[in-house]
């Protein structure tokens, strides 16, 4: 079965610390994204890669950094933690053919910022 | 810039009702619309994906419908179980957002045992 994996269902960190979020897709996608969820705002996307070591800013990029050396790894830095950034956080894959591919989202990580 | 409304916001009916959900999109340009289901505090589950050359898609009990040319999309559940219970989201990708998905902000469904 084909799958988007994220590394940690919960996590707690505290305010100003580095925060790395992981995700990993086995399906040879070539694009991938960070969205980030709110009650009342929806998904609103942060960063996405169309290929290694690519990057395009999303709707909400600011306080977050991507990195991507490897096609299969897509993670999402926050340089410095802040309680607004407290949130549900989904990475989702996709192939390039956008006519007739969809999207494949991983279980998510609920971050809390303390 | 693509705006998609979904209606209702929430839906609550009897275990059994078949019912339909509703999406609408203000640009026709799409490569194709995506239903997904979400359960609370759970990830984003794929339930059916329809390329803008299709009418419709089925997987057991949904049936999805395609019209580009109004702008609208239905998602039909027929004989609602309570494990049917979750947000339902529709989204889409347009011809001119290059990958990017624009999403409704989703039908909560409750099915009442």
């Amino acid at each position: 079965d084909v799958k988007v994996t994220q590394s940690s269902r919960y996590l707690v960190k505290r305010t100003g610390e580095k925060v790395f979020l992981e995700c990993v897709q086995d399906m040879d996608h070539e694009n991938m994204f960070w969205y980030r969820q709110d009650p009342g705002l929806g998904l609103r996307l942060i960063y996405f890669s169309y290929d290694v070591k690519m990057k395009e800013k999303g709707d909400i990029p600011e306080g977050y950094s991507v990195s991507r050396e490897k096609k299969e790894r897509f993670s999402l830095i926050l340089e410095s933690a802040s309680t607004n950034q407290t949130s549900m956080y989904l990475c989702a894959s996709s192939f390039m053919d956008r006519r007739n591919y969809g999207y494949t989202f991983g279980s998510g990580t609920r971050l809390t910022v303390v | 810039k693509q705006e998609v409304t979904q209606i209702p916001a929430a839906l609550s009916v009897p275990e059994g009702e078949n019912l339909v959900l509703n999406c609408s999109f203000t640009d026709s340009a799409i490569y194709n619309l995506q239903w997904f289901r979400q359960d609370p505090g759970k990830g984003l589950t794929s339930l059916l994906l329809i390329q803008s050359s299709q009418r419709e898609q089925t997987s057991g009990r949904l049936n999805a419908s395609l019209d580009k040319s109004s702008g609208r999309s239905t998602l039909y559940i027929a004989a609602s179980q309570p494990g049917d219970s979750a947000t339902y989201l529709c989204a889409v990708i347009g011809e001119t957002s290059g990958s990017r998905l624009t999403f409704g902000e989703g039908t909560q469904l409750t099915v009442n045992p």
